[in-house]
């Protein structure tokens, strides 16, 4: 069974505090995304990766980085949170070399950043 | 910009009543489109896409999406909703500026009453 594994559900952090989020994916995809979800404005892409060390900005960056030392793994982190990053995370993954191919999610890491 | 629009952000039928969930996009996108599903708790999975070929497409749990072109819409059914329905609903387009990039629009809230 396929599977996009985010390493922490549910996350509380201080104001300042430095947060990683972790996402695994075990289909051997090139394309590895991270998007956060808020209510009523659906699903903003952070950062996306196509390749090991290869990364782009996407919609919302500002406040976040990214990092991909090896294919399976995709990091997200956040230098120095703030309340306004309090939101749900989520990770992806797809098949690189397809043209809109399907995106496999984790489920979610949910931050509260007090 | 490539863009799309679901129009209500909460939806609520009736158990054994038609679902119908609308999704409008720019007609700058070129004819991908794509419906995730996401229930309570849980990542987002594919339901259903349209690349090319036969305009009405046929997803999983009975649902259904009709690609119409001239109305640049593509909107998702159901002829009865089951209680298991229950969950949120986001429409999806491919965006220009890379191919493995997908915007999703702010989705809308499927409740399903007994």
């Amino acid at each position: 069974d396929v599977k996009v594994t985010q390493s922490s559900r549910y996350l509380v952090k201080r104001t300042g505090e430095k947060v990683f989020l972790e996402c695994v994916q075990d289909m051997d995809h090139e394309n590895m995304f991270w998007y956060r979800q808020d209510p009523g404005l659906g699903l903003r892409l952070i950062y996306f990766s196509y390749d090991v060390k290869m990364k782009e900005k996407g919609d919302i960056p500002e406040g976040y980085s990214v990092s991909r030392e090896k294919k399976e793994r995709f990091s997200l982190i956040l230098e120095s949170a703030s309340t306004n990053q309090t939101s749900m995370y989520l990770c992806a993954s797809s098949l690189g070399g397809t043209v809109f191919g399907e995106l496999f999610f984790g489920e979610g890491s949910r931050l509260t950043v007090l | 910009a490539q863009s799309v629009t679901q129009l209500g952000s909460h939806v609520s039928v009736s158990e054994g009543a038609l679902v119908l969930l609308r999704c409008n996009y720019s007609s700058s996108v070129p004819p991908y489109l794509f419906w995730y599903v996401q229930y309570p708790n849980q990542g987002l999975q594919l339901l259903l896409k349209y690349t090319t070929g036969a305009t009405l497409v046929k997803g999983i749990n009975g649902f259904e999406a009709e690609f119409k072109k001239s109305e640049t819409s593509f909107h998702l059914t159901k002829p009865s909703a089951h209680m298991s329905d229950a969950a949120e609903y986001f429409c999806a387009v491919p965006g220009y500026s890379s191919a493995s990039k997908i915007i999703f629009g702010s989705g809308t809230r499927l409740s399903i009453r007994p």
